[in-house]
């Protein structure tokens, strides 16, 4: 069964570096997301990503954070400067471009990134 | 605005004990998804339902079943005979039909089922 990966799968960082966190969507799918967890919280949206462009983004998604789908499989989240309540889990998704249908509307969330920021 | 609304922030239960999970949503659209994700304590997000605003058919797989409300904006989570391997943090979420873009999560309920 196809998966969203996303790697690594915990990475601890220090205040003020940049992270680079991976995601592989699903293959033939088109709209990609990011999402955050600070623990024992919601699942917040950051960003949504389609056509190799934002098509939407959270107030959580400033200008510290960027996305990128650089070779056509990968679909990164970058962190420029990374602070103490950066620290949380985050989930790539990745769900189909079909117009509305009745079975492929879920996203299909990778198995997360735990962030630890030191 | 859309809104996903999970009361319960915690519950426990013994093992074998049946168990309602609420949620309760707000939207302007008249279509909708709805979803419920199991987290287990692994971290991962696990896709368990979804349904459509136009079905209100309630929905029985295994020993899960669901039972949606638009009257109510409703979509409830019933577990019968609870295990162990149940525990978990269960999210309910709200997605637009005509927009492909972002999930609106509840604040999840945390199931605890001791044997």
């Amino acid at each position: 069964e196809p998966e969203v990966t996303q790697t690594p799968s915990h990475q601890v960082t220090q205040m003020g570096q940049e992270v680079i966190l991976r995601c592989v969507p699903i293959s033939n799918h088109l709209y990609f997301y990011w999402y955050r967890q600070i623990l024992g919280q919601k699942v917040e949206f950051l960003v949504s990503f389609y056509n190799n462009e934002i098509s939407e983004k959270s107030e959580i998604f400033d200008d510290q954070f960027s996305v990128e789908r650089p070779d056509g499989s990968n679909f990164t989240l970058k962190i420029r400067s990374t602070k103490l309540e950066d620290s949380a889990m985050y989930f790539c998704a990745s769900r189909t471009g079909q117009q509305v249908t009745k079975t492929n509307t879920e996203a299909f969330f990778g198995q997360g990134t735990r962030l630890t920021v030191v | 605005a859309q809104k996903v609304t999970q009361a319960q922030t915690e519950i426990s239960v013994v093992e074998k004990e049946d168990v309602t999970l609420d949620c309760v949503y707000e939207t302007r659209d008249t279509t909708y998804y709805l979803f419920w994700y199991k987290q287990p304590p692994s971290g991962e997000l696990v896709f368990l339902i979804r349904r459509n605003s136009f079905d209100e058919q309630n929905e029985i797989s295994g020993r899960y079943s669901w039972n949606f409300q638009k009257s109510t904006s409703s979509f409830n989570f019933t577990i019968t005979a609870s295990q162990v391997v149940d525990s978990a943090v269960y999210f309910c979420a709200l997605s637009e039909v005509y927009n492909f873009n972002k999930f609106y999560f509840g604040s999840g309920t945390k199931l605890n089922v001791k044997p």
